[in-house]
């Protein structure tokens, strides 16, 4: 049964527009919440994360939200590069006695179009 | 200051067989996760080592066992290896406590055939 869910295999954004990556979770008792960048051949790198205490951070041109009640958070990425093509994980982690597991999604593919 | 490696790249493995993957730490992190990423899937938790000491552990059978030494690289052993075994292995490493800071190397690609 799969605590965080990524129901969109894959986004297609023109250049310069909005991309938007929704990551729904089950358990309430997720603390904090995580948001990763995989390119092909290359390890997960760390975008941007967020605690469960907040509704929303930014760094840049990413910025994440979260909405405790409904168990749900997204990725928003203004303005979209070709750069940004890869695939992205959303991750969870803060169970009681499973510190340092994250718990990932099945990811998001994203390409940006010129 | 230098990254999260991880040695082979690939490797392939027939069914039954016993592997052995390796990972160094990102400098001044001392703990090191140990992650699956099968097709189409996102990475799996299987363990993590912190002062050469498994903890804590996913939902992985005793087949797949770890190392880690004093200079907090890391090893992921598998025995009898299975089919389903192949699959992309991720190593992260993070400073004491701070697990939600984990940085991936490029990981392991093994094909069990």
């Amino acid at each position: 049964d799969q605590q965080v869910k990524q129901n969109s295999p894959s986004l297609s954004v023109q250049e310069g527009r909005i991309s938007i990556l929704n990551c729904d979770y089950t358990n309430s008792m997720f603390d904090y919440f995580l948001w990763y960048k995989k390119y092909p051949a290359e390890g997960p790198t760390f975008l941007i994360s967020i605690s469960s205490i907040k509704d929303k951070n930014e760094d840049g041109r990413f910025t994440v939200f979260l909405n405790k009640s409904a168990k749900h958070l997204s990725l928003h990425i203004v303005p979209s590069q070709p750069g940004d093509s890869a695939v992205y994980f959303c991750a969870a982690s803060g169970l009681r006695g499973s510190q340092g597991n994250l718990i990932f999604g099945k990811g998001t593919k994203l390409s940006v179009k010129p | 200051e230098t990254g999260v490696t991880q040695s082979p790249t690939h490797l392939i493995k027939t069914r039954g067989q016993q592997v052995t993957l390796r990972c160094s730490s990102q400098s001044g992190h001392n703990t090191v996760s140990w992650y699956q990423q099968a097709l189409g899937q996102g990475p799996q938790f299987i363990f993590q080592y912190y002062r050469e000491e498994e903890n804590g552990r996913g939902n992985f059978p005793p087949r797949f066992s770890g190392l880690q030494f004093p200079n907090y690289s890391s090893e992921l052993n598998v025995n009898a290896l299975e089919l389903d075994d192949s699959a992309l292995y991720l190593c992260a490493s993070n400073s004491a406590g701070k697990f939600n800071e984990q940085f991936f190397g490029p990981g392991t690609r093994l094909t069990v055939l």
